[in-house]
């Protein structure tokens, strides 16, 4: 059964720093993994999707990378704002999305 | 166009009431799910059709729930008299191509279940 694990669980820094967001999965028999945003009350914003046979994708200020035969994945958020505040969740995709708990992030001005 | 919308987008309903909750997916997509977010959890996946045909509904979590997409677009989740431990958010998503495991899912505002 896949477990996914996200650390950390919540996050604050300030404005214009650059940040790292981790992922682990039990299961490395996937298609690919999915990191999402999530605001308050609001439902899930796909971010960046990663093929199994990928190692990374950019989008923007974000970078995210996969590396699945060690279980793990980490999103790179560059010169953060505060518009960028929200839950992040990753999600690898076997048979199915399973969601780990996400990262609270806060950037304050 | 427009995205995937859920309604309703609150619902209060008293121990024992069956509630039903309704997703209209983007036009044209194949797939939909059903997902179960608990205060503070990662979304939990509930159901999956591609057009009419339910092909998955191992993430169900008991026969009180029940869901339906007959003619391949709207879907309705039901929840036949419900428990205190029903209470969450509901999200519906829906996805472009007929594999749904692969393609990117494309999530509404979700429907917040309160159960008194």
């Amino acid at each position: 059964k896949q477990e996914v694990t996200q650390i950390p669980a919540a996050l604050s820094v300030p404005e214009g720093e650059n940040l790292v967001l981790n992922c682990s999965f039990t299961d490395s028999a996937i298609y690919n993994l999915q990191w999402f945003r999530q605001d308050p009350g609001k439902g899930l914003t796909s971010l960046l999707l990663i093929q199994s046979s990928q190692r990374e994708q950019t989008s923007g200020r974000l970078n995210a990378s996969l590396d699945k035969s060690s279980g793990r994945s980490t999103l790179y958020i560059a010169a953060s704002q505060p518009g960028d505040s929200a839950t992040y969740l990753c999600a690898p995709q076997g048979g199915k999305l399973i969601f780990g708990q996400g990262t609270e992030l806060s950037v304050k001005p | 166009g427009a995205g995937v919308s859920q309604s309703p987008r609150y619902k209060v309903a008293k121990r024992g009431q069956d509630v039903a909750l309704r997703c209209d997916p983007i036009s044209g997509h194949v797939s939909l799910f059903w997902y179960q977010q608990a205060l503070g959890q990662g979304p939990e996946f509930l159901t999956y059709f591609q057009n009419e045909a339910q092909l998955d509904k191992s993430g169900l979590p008991s026969d009180r729930f029940f869901a339906e997409r007959p003619e391949g677009s709207v879907s309705t989740l039901k929840i036949q008299r419900t428990q205190q431990e029903d209470s969450a958010v509901y999200l519906c998503a829906s996805s472009l191509g007929g594999r749904g495991y692969t393609d990117t899912q494309y999530f509404g505002p979700g429907t917040r279940l309160t159960v008194l």
